[in-house]
């Protein structure tokens, strides 16, 4: 089972560039890295996705290191309204269509001024 | 964009009812989860289903049952609801192929009394 193991909880000033990292050792061949952000009362929704090396978005970057057992997501200049939970998923293949899909705890990202 | 909506915000439902869980996507997607959340546990699988008819359990599934009678509706079932099982409950949905991201409801808030 891939599990993830994240910092329960992190705090920002706003416009600071913020580093999470997830744990991820058991982490199969085939399995992505996808990190989900979620607001109070709403469901997560996807930031960034990546196999391997680094990628980037509008809204954030994802580092991944060459064993990939574990992977960063960098929020850059960060703002209040960042503050949220960060979730890290990495899929749990079974050999059919779907994968089992399985969260970790998720990291408190709590931003101010 | 893809809609997952969930049937109701909030429900608060007696200890032994039988409660059903309804998650309605318009995407075509084959994959549906359903998800608790509780607080310091994160995100937690309860079932998903990768085809019509077709079910797989998730890390948590004692006390829950599903149906999938139709490509487009995930119904979550609590047999005999219990207190235990107060919580939020979160649906998602997942594109073809098992890289694709999920795509979150905005969740039932279940009280049970």
């Amino acid at each position: 089972l891939a599990k993830t193991t994240q910092p329960i909880s992190m705090d920002s000033y706003e416009g600071q560039e913020v580093n999470i990292t997830c744990s991820h050792n058991n982490i199969a061949t085939n399995d992505y890295i996808t990190w989900y952000q979620q607001f109070p009362s709403q469901g997560p929704r996807f930031i960034i996705q990546g196999y391997k090396t680094k990628v980037t978005n509008e809204v954030a970057s994802l580092f991944i290191p060459a064993d990939r057992k574990s992977s960063t997501l960098s929020l850059p200049r960060v703002s209040l309204s960042d503050t949220a939970v960060y979730y890290c998923l990495v899929g749990d293949r079974l050999g059919g269509t779907a994968s089992k899909l399985t969260f970790g705890t998720g990291t408190r990202l709590q931003v101010t001024l | 964009d893809v809609k997952v909506t969930q049937s109701s915000r909030y429900l608060v439902k007696r200890t032994g009812e039988k409660v059903f869980l309804e998650c309605v996507q318009d995407m075509d997607h084959e994959n549906m989860f359903w998800y608790r959340q509780d607080p310091g546990l994160g995100l937690r699988l309860i079932y998903f289903s990768y085809d019509v008819k077709m079910k797989e359990k998730g890390d948590i599934p004692e006390g829950y049952s599903v149906s999938r009678e139709k490509k487009e509706r995930f119904s979550l079932i609590l047999e005999s609801a219990s207190t235990n099982q107060t919580s939020m409950y979160l649906c998602a949905t997942q594109g073809p192929g098992t890289n694709e991201k999920l795509f979150f409801g905005s969740g039932t808030q279940l009280s049970v009394l």
